[in-house]
């Protein structure tokens, strides 16, 4: 069975403290991993797309890398406005895995 | 991106009244729509994939007399709780994949507050 775990569940920075949100997955046949990021009442917004280990990918003080293994979403000097709750989920045959989520609480 | 929408945003209704949420791709086409879950503090669980042109899969649990999905087009899905009670109050999400490089990324709708009274 397909497993995707997030950690930590919950974490508050100061605004400019930067810190990295894990996701460990366990999939057979993996083709994507995704990085979504969920604000309350919302849908989720696609962030970052990872097909491969050693791949990265930035957005503004965003970046994703992916391992065989877990892929880590790496935030650099946050700001209050990136506090959401950050959801990672693996593809394998169509169908999405997600884990439990991040809640990303900055403080100014 | 591709853009997903969802309407209602919230709807609220008596215990045994039936509610249609519709899901659509508004710049591109999808053959295949999902339908999530969400309760609160908890992430989204896959309820069933709406397929156009053919019936829906349901995921294990998930009741396919309760919860009703019609794939109209390439740019609508449907789906009604029919019947509704209390314990069906939660927030459904859609999504439709938009075919990418090497695989096809999910856009997901804003979502649909369902609260039974």
């Amino acid at each position: 069975e397909d497993q995707v775990t997030q950690s930590p569940e919950a974490l508050r920075l100061q605004e400019g403290e930067s810190s990295s949100l894990n996701c460990s997955y366990t999939v057979s046949g993996l083709r994507g991993l995704f990085w979504y990021r969920q604000d309350p009442g919302k849908g989720p917004e696609f962030l970052f797309t990872l097909y491969s280990a050693g791949e990265e990918k930035e957005k503004e003080r965003l970046k994703a890398t992916l391992t065989k293994k877990e892929s880590f979403l790496h935030i650099t000097a946050p700001k209050p406005e990136d506090s959401a709750t950050y959801l990672c989920a693996c593809t394998s045959y169509g169908k999405l895995t997600f884990g439990q989520g991040t809640i990303l609480t900055v403080h100014p | 991106g591709a853009v997903v929408s969802q309407h209602p945003s919230w709807v609220i209704c008596k215990s045994g009244t039936s509610v249609k949420i519709e899901c659509r791709s508004l710049d591109f086409q999808a053959t295949t729509m999902f339908w999530y879950r969400q309760f609160p503090k908890q992430s989204l669980m896959l309820m069933a994939t709406s397929n156009e042109g053919s019936k829906a899969t349901y995921e294990q649990g998930v009741e396919k007399d309760k919860f009703l999905i019609n794939h109209a087009s390439l740019t609508l899905s449907t789906l009604t709780v029919t019947s509704a009670h209390p314990e069906d109050s939660s927030f459904y999400i859609c999504s439709a994949p938009s075919t990418g490089i090497r695989e096809d990324t999910q856009y997901f709708g804003p979502g649909t507050r369902l609260t039974v009274l």
